[in-house]
């Protein structure tokens, strides 16, 4: 099982510009999240999605969008990037919504946008 | 404003000693505290948790300690390794919350030979 993995690594854009990060599992997981890590911020939620179909807002969903077409897959558009979104950018997944789940996270896509 | 707090920044720590982590926090309705250890590089892994009806847990050289009263909880390493040189990261979940995480701003340790 590769676990979650995510594309790409790394990602230089110009601000303004567009793009999509892709996270995958194949853990079968019901539960796939968004995160962006900052110096001295710790890991904040973006989105999340509770099932195929589902999308939901977390703490920081402004200049974000995200599409769960398939259980497997997790979407996280950026439609026009800034600076501000400069980041590392981590996917998460869970068997379940129960708190006692562990999620599990991919390596990561750092970001920068100039 | 950070729900979950954490200190320190950073720790530095001989290899053989005890290294402490502190997290508090504010929400009484959070009920699950995971502890997470991050490489460079990689993706935080979980390394332990605790929920808030036990005082203490314990998994070989790490510990959790939580004390519900004062809502503030901690993580020991005993023995430190320098192969524990990490980002540590507290954080808290409450049930029926979609098991979303709200993390510590994290703990940089480097334990030193």
């Amino acid at each position: 099982n590769a676990g979650v993995t995510q594309t790409p690594k790394f990602r230089v854009l110009k601000t303004g510009q567009s793009m999509t990060l892709l996270c995958a599992q194949d853990m079968n997981h019901e539960y796939m999240y968004w995160y962006r890590q900052d110096p001295g911020m710790g890991l904040r939620l973006i989105h999340y999605s509770v099932g195929e179909g589902t999308t939901a807002k977390g703490e920081v969903p402004d200049g974000y969008n995200v599409s769960r077409l398939k259980k497997q897959n997790f979407l996280l558009g950026l439609e026009s990037a800034a600076p501000s979104q400069t980041s590392v950018y981590f996917c998460a997944s869970s068997y379940s919504g129960t708190a006692t789940y562990e999620q599990y996270f991919g390596p990561g896509t750092r970001l920068t946008v100039t | 404003q950070q729900q979950v707090k954490q200190s320190p920044q950073s720790l530095i720590v001989q290899k053989g000693g005890i290294s402490i982590i502190n997290c508090a926090y504010e929400n009484t309705a959070f009920d699950y505290f995971p502890w997470y250890q991050q490489f460079p590089g990689k993706g935080p892994a979980l390394l332990i948790a605790i929920r808030p009806d036990v005082s203490e847990k314990k998994e070989g050289r790490f510990t959790i300690s939580f004390n519900k009263s004062a809502k503030q909880f901690s993580l020991h390493i005993m023995d430190s390794q320098p192969g524990d040189s990490a980002t540590y990261f507290c954080a808290a979940s409450r049930a029926g919350g979609y098991n979303k995480l709200i993390f510590g701003a994290g703990t940089r340790l480097a334990v030193h030979p």
